[in-house]
């Protein structure tokens, strides 16, 4: 299984554009990125998937260099309410999946 | 609103009660978790049902049985739980196929253990 590291935390203002990186240095061939927010007693939300090159959609970009080895989350214009950690997994496609969290990433949106 | 149901939201238990807790999926996921969170800690893998049968258990104390009733249901039975339990469990399902491994959590079960 890929080991993820992520900052531990960050701070932005508000409506500044965020980037998150994720370094996951020992990929496999056939996982995926995926990217999660949670709130404080929430379920963690699936926010967007990718294999390679880049991907957005109407919450998030993922860029993914060519050599897969970290990949990162761009938050546009973040609000207050982006407030929440950010969780990088890695994942092989296809079936059930054991899916470990890192740390995370603790993101504080300021006024 | 999530997609993914978990009752009941709050469970308060002694040591010595038994007690179970519930999530349920309309989506047809074939894949179903149970995760364990700590405060300020990253959820941690419990247990994985691919198609109705347990396919991981991550050495997780027997005082918790999963139970998979159908393709749409998962219990967590509690047993002579201990307070270090007392934890938010979450539930999350996913596809099961090709290429999609999006996870979908439930917004989870605050159980606390007296």
């Amino acid at each position: 299984l890929a080991k993820t590291t992520q900052p531990i935390s960050m701070d932005s203002y508000e409506g500044q554009e965020v980037n998150i990186t994720c370094s996951h240095n020992n990929i496999a061939t056939n996982d995926y990125i995926t990217w999660y927010q949670q709130f404080p007693s929430q379920g963690p939300r699936f926010i967007i998937q990718g294999y390679k090159t880049k991907v957005t959609n109407e919450v998030a970009s993922l860029f993914i260099p060519a050599d897969r080895k970290s990949s990162t989350l761009s938050l546009p214009r973040v609000s207050l309410s982006d407030t929440a950690v950010y969780y990088c997994l890695v994942a092989p496609s296809g079936g059930y999946q054991k899916v470990t969290f890192g740390i995370g990433t603790k993101l504080q949106v300021i006024p | 609103d999530t997609e993914v149901t978990q009752t009941p939201k709050h469970l308060v238990m002694g040591m010595t009660n038994k007690k179970s807790l519930k999530c349920e999926q309309h989506m047809g996921h074939r894949a179903m978790y149970w995760y364990k969170q700590k405060a300020k800690k990253p959820p941690e893998l419990m247990f994985v049902y691919s198609y109705e049968k347990l396919s991981i258990n991550e050495s997780v104390p027997s005082r918790f049985s999963p139970e998979c009733p159908n393709s749409s249901l998962l219990n967590l039975h509690l047993h002579a739980l201990q307070p270090e339990d007392s934890a938010l469990y979450l539930c999350a399902s996913s596809h099961g196929g090709q290429e999609i491994i999006a996870l979908h959590f439930g917004n989870g079960t605050r159980l606390t253990v007296t």
